[in-house]
């Protein structure tokens, strides 16, 4: 079956902790997403990742950091630089810019 | 500021209610339009994209007037399972990867 995993569903950290959110995709697409999600709010877009080797921010990447090394893979980085990182975060991906873009099931994160 | 705007509800609908949700959005450079439905503490999924001519999937017609950069979305004979958030989604500009995601409107169905 193609889509998206991420890992894992829930994690909880310590404040102070860098800690790194998995996500894999193998619908063979170019473009990737990194939003976070807060209660009653949007979706707020962290960083993005058009093409392997290559990623841009998004609206609030301060705090976070990405790699894509390969097409499959885009696994984030909340740092301890991140003020407030207890949120839902969502990965995403798409066939090119203007395509629907579809998500995994997401990452629930809990710093204390 | 490029946003999605929404009502946020909450719309409380009978079953086999017909009820339409509305979305305006600022840029008008945007090219791509869909609405995506997220169910509680689930993550957002595709239900249909937005075509200048109107389009419809059964019980779900959704419609774009670019010229008032309006946004709407049908839902006839409400059933229970169509409880959730429904975002309206846009892309950010011609040849952009970007989407701009609304708060969403939260639709209860009661039986």
């Amino acid at each position: 079956d193609g889509g998206i995993t991420q890992s894992p569903k829930y994690l909880f950290r310590k404040e102070g902790q860098n800690v790194t959110l998995s996500c894999e995709q193998n619908l063979n697409h170019d473009a990737m997403y990194w939003y976070r999600q807060d209660p009653g709010q949007g979706l707020r877009l962290i960083y993005y990742s058009q093409i392997v080797n290559d990623f841009q921010k998004g609206d609030i990447a301060e705090g976070y950091s990405v790699s894509r090394e390969k097409k499959e893979s885009f696994p984030l980085t909340v740092t301890s630089a991140q003020k407030n990182p207890t949120a839902f975060y969502l990965c995403a991906s798409s066939d090119g810019y203007g395509y629907e873009q579809y998500f995994g099931p997401g990452t629930r994160l809990t710093v204390t | 500021r490029k946003e999605v705007e929404q009502d946020p509800g909450p719309f409380n609908v009978p079953e086999g209610a017909t009820v339409a949700f509305n979305c305006t959005y600022s840029n008008s450079a945007s090219q791509s339009f869909f609405w995506y439905r997220q169910d509680c503490r689930k993550e957002p999924k595709l239900l249909m994209s937005v075509y200048s001519s109107g389009n419809e999937d059964g019980r779900f017609t959704a419609q774009l007037n670019r010229a008032s950069q309006y946004i709407s979305l049908l839902i006839r004979d409400s059933k229970l399972s169509d409880s959730a958030t429904y975002l309206c989604v846009v892309n950010s500009g011609a040849g952009s990867y970007q989407l701009t995601f609304g708060k969403g409107t939260k639709l209860s169905v009661i039986p």
